[in-house]
């Protein structure tokens, strides 16, 4: 059975920088087919999708133009999890962080998601 | 880039059909085959029900089907039943390396 489990932080001070981990377990980061995302909710902005690795032959990465300034998503083919950091964070940032897959590549559809991770932006 | 335009709520009586749209642009919908909606109960994690405009991943119920016509895509759900209130979200790709959510829309089942 395929699953993200998701670690980092609950509370971020504002200004600092934000790390969560997506750990896979039941596929590979390294997948030829799926890419690996992170998307987070909060009420203000709903869902909002962040940017996402992959790897074809080489690892690619993509960002959202609202935050390709500040955010940077890398993988750990070691312990086959991907990771999130998002800098310069203020109290708009705060909400659910969630790590998700995209089976398919470049269908952009998400089809399992990790548990979710509520970050709190606040001094 | 807007998020995609969808109904705050719609309500429905159990055993009937209802249908959520989700508005977006040329841009989006109206120019990729590349919708999808979401299904989310309060305080758990969205769920895949509809990809690819039409496509249902396996596990989904057959009685929630999707469709699309010019920037419009539409979800509807047949034979309601009281498990499926819940929150409803589109998603389209935009082009590039842009993937767009609606507001999300609210069903409760009367």
């Amino acid at each position: 059975q395929v699953q993200l489990q998701q670690s980092g932080p609950g509370l971020v001070k504002p200004s600092q920088t934000l790390s969560l981990t997506c750990a896979v377990s039941g596929d590979s980061v390294s997948s030829s087919t799926a890419t690996w995302s992170w998307v987070r909710q909060s009420p203000s902005r709903g869902l909002e999708w962040l940017g996402r690795t992959y790897y074809r032959s080489k690892w690619y990465y993509d960002y959202a133009l609202s935050v390709k300034s500040r955010l940077a998503i890398y993988p750990d083919i070691s312990k086959n999890q991907f990771s999130l950091q998002l800098n310069s964070v203020t109290p708009e940032d705060t909400a659910v962080y969630y790590c998700v897959r995209d089976r398919s590549g470049f269908k952009w559809y998400f089809d399992l998601w990790g548990r979710g991770i509520l970050v709190t932006v606040s001094s | 880039q807007s998020a995609l335009t969808q109904p705050a709520s719609v309500s429905g009586s159990p055993g009937q059909s209802i249908t959520i749209s989700c508005t977006g642009t040329s841009s989006d919908i109206g120019s990729h085959y590349l919708v999808s909606w979401y299904q989310q109960h309060p305080g758990k994690v969205p769920k895949l029900m509809i990809h690819e405009v039409t496509e249902r991943p396996s596990g989904v119920s057959n009685r929630f089907s999707g469709s699309k016509s010019g920037n419009t895509a539409s979800l509807t759900i047949s034979g309601l039943q009281a498990e499926d209130e819940a929150d409803y979200y589109c998603c389209s790709y935009a082009g590039g390396t842009n993937v767009i959510f609606g507001g999300g829309t609210k069903l409760t089942v009367l």
